[in-house]
């Protein structure tokens, strides 16, 4: 009965070479977030949609894209990974409206080589 | 932009004692204060939230008090056991719309419960 499933759960790419990552949830929530952990930080906000509507944080490098083509489904694409965007990426939902509680994922360990 | 303020950094208590980890605010349009525990290697759990129309709020061994005026909440743990170890992370939203959905975190508390 996973809520929010994040595939691959570990993923190695190469300096340069694109790589996508998945998230699906069972919940129907409204809100799709991605973050990304480093470690001994905070979870960072990427972007976020609210159904369709797509919501980029203005510190977010344009690297990082993200598609969303149906509720369930979110992707978050890094056109030319650096060995900075190692990371743990955490992918979250919440219902949207007046329910606020974020719910994440196991999240994507992502290592550059 | 918001700013969240978390405080200790590091936490240490022995087993049965209670811990206090306190979190303070910028913005007083923020009306939702989660609480997160991430052990290591692991995803963010909720383990408590309160929203601005209340002052505290309790769940077992767990609690959460807010003061609007002074723009501060804290995450109460009593009776602390082994596994109550882990990274704590305070957050702030300012609730519905558009961006106003965004958590903005505080930079986490390393808790060890000593047996």
């Amino acid at each position: 009965d996973a809520m929010v499933i994040q595939n691959p759960r570990y993923q190695v790419t190469q300096f340069g070479k694109p790589v996508t990552l998945s998230c699906s949830q069972t919940l129907n929530h409204n809100v799709m977030y991605w973050y990304q952990q480093k470690s001994s930080q905070a979870p960072k906000l990427l972007f976020h949609y609210y159904d369709k509507d797509f919501n980029n944080e203005a510190d977010t490098p344009d690297n990082f894209q993200s598609r969303r083509p149906n509720t369930s489904f979110c992707f978050l694409d890094i056109r030319s990974p650096g060995l900075g965007d190692a990371a743990m990426y955490l992918c979250a939902t919440s219902r949207g409206g007046t329910v606020y509680e974020q719910y994440f994922g196991p999240g994507t360990r992502l290592t550059v080589t | 932009g918001e700013n969240v303020e978390q405080h200790p950094s590091t936490l240490s208590v022995q087993e049965g004692d209670s811990a206090v980890i306190k979190c303070t605010y910028s913005d007083s349009a923020s009306n939702y204060f989660p609480w997160y525990k991430q052990e290591l290697g692991k995803r963010p759990q909720l383990i408590i939230d309160i929203r601005s129309n209340v002052g505290e709020k309790k769940d077992q061994r767990i609690a959460v008090t807010l003061n609007k005026t002074a723009k501060h909440f804290s995450l109460h743990i009593t009776e602390t056991q082994p596994e109550d170890s882990a990274v704590y992370f305070c957050a702030a939203s300012k609730g519905s719309g558009g961006s106003n959905y965004k958590l903005t975190f505080g930079k986490g508390t390393l808790l060890t419960v000593n047996p």
